[in-house]
Parts: C-alpha cells; structure tokens; sequence
C-alpha cells in the first residue's frame, strides 16, 4: 500500500544551520505531496506542497521538490532560526480523500 | 473566514465510559476527515465524509468508533467504552476539493482525550 518515511528526529540545529529532512515514499500512481508543520501547541498547518513531478513547493524560506525518479520529496531551509522548532510532517494524496502521512520529524533550533 | 474548530479542546474520562467529540469544518467544504495523532501511531486516518456519499470508514480502528456528520456540516465522533489506548488527540480537517489529489486539508487544533 501507499506508504511515507520520513528521517528520524529530533534533528537539533543551531540558528542560521542548513536544514534537511528527508522524506520518500512508495505510492502505486502519482500522487500529490505535502508538508504540514506542528508548532508548539498549535494545530497542523500546510506549509507547502506540490502536485507534479520536478514541481517544487516554497513557503517561508522552505523549499521542496518532487523528484519522480528517487520518489522523495526532501524539506530544505537555508537558514534556519529558533521560530522554525516544530515537528514537521511529509503526507501524500493519492486519488483524493484521506492523507498518509510519514512518522514526523521534531526540529530544535537553538539560538 | 474561521477556520475549523474542535471541541472540546480537552477530555478526560474513565475507562469504560462513552465519549463525543465535535468538529465544526470550514463553511462551505464539503469534505470532512477525522485523524488520531497518537505516540506510538504517529497519524492515522479514520474517517472521511464527502457530501452525501457514503463515508469511508477504513481507518476506524474498532467497531466502538462511529462518526456521522449531520447537514453536511458538523460532525461527531463517538467512543463507546473507551480503553486506555483511546489516549490521543484527535484531529479533524475540511477540503473543499476532496476528489482531486491536489486538494488542501484543514486541521482543527484537536481534541486531546485522556482515558484513566
């Protein structure tokens, strides 16, 4: 079945740190893919996303392309700073309807 | 516009007794779905409801978990004598393009359920 694995957190990071989570996935079509974020006490929220293959999605400094061919969809972010400790969530949408999401990743940025 | 909304934001309960939680989606989505975010799952699917289609119910992980969604709008999850490894939040989410792989989904902040 449709599957996401994401790297194993926490990753801890220093401020201003070059930020990679890896995320790849197993789905037997094309699906759509997501990251959500968790900040502390809050709800999820979309953070970006992208629905082709070489699409790339961006939002607040960070950055993901779909890559068909290695079917991952890794989190990039240059410069990373104490406001982006959160647990991040890479998720897939196959034909509509319900989303599978990888494991989560917990991000500690520390100033 | 409000976003979708979850209560309680917070239940304790007993082993064994029966609870419901609500979800009010944003006005005009047509799709709602229901999450659980637990420890050790991480977060799983349970429910989806998409207009007057027949929901799917996959992802109920017993036959003591119900939903229903009343109007098309607000819904309702119940847990009929509920165990210890209820313990989670509980999460919802409205779209409003639920047949395309491409549609965005919603979170409501949950519902945290703590069974003694």
């Amino acid at each position: 079945g449709d599957s996401v694995t994401q790297m194993e957190g926490p990753v801890t990071l220093s401020e201003e740190a070059f930020l990679t989570i890896n995320c790849t996935y197993t789905a037997t079509g094309y699906p759509s893919l997501f990251w959500y974020v968790q900040y502390p006490g809050e709800g999820l929220q979309l953070l970006l996303k992208a629905t082709k293959a070489d699409d790339k999605g961006s939002n607040k400094g960070f950055e993901a392309t779909y890559r068909k061919e290695t079917t991952s969809f890794h989190l990039e972010k240059g410069s990373v700073q104490v406001s982006d400790s959160a647990v991040y969530f890479c998720a897939l949408n196959y034909q509509g309807g319900k989303l599978i999401f990888g494991q989560g990743t917990e991000l500690s940025v520390k100033p | 516009g409000a976003g979708v909304s979850q209560s309680p934001s917070n239940k304790v309960t007993e082993k064994g007794k029966d609870v419901e939680l609500r979800c009010d989606p944003i006005s005009g989505h047509t799709a709602l779905y229901w999450y659980r975010q637990s420890l050790g799952q991480g977060l799983e699917f349970l429910i989806y409801f998409q207009g007057n289609s027949a929901p799917d119910k996959s992802g109920l992980p017993s036959d003591r978990f119900s939903a229903e969604r009343t109007g098309g709008s607000v819904s309702t999850l119940t847990i009929q004598r509920t165990q210890q490894e209820d313990s989670a939040v509980y999460l919802c989410a409205s779209s409003s393009i639920p047949t395309s792989s491409t549609d965005t989904q919603y979170f409501g902040p949950g519902t945290r359920l703590t069974v003694l």
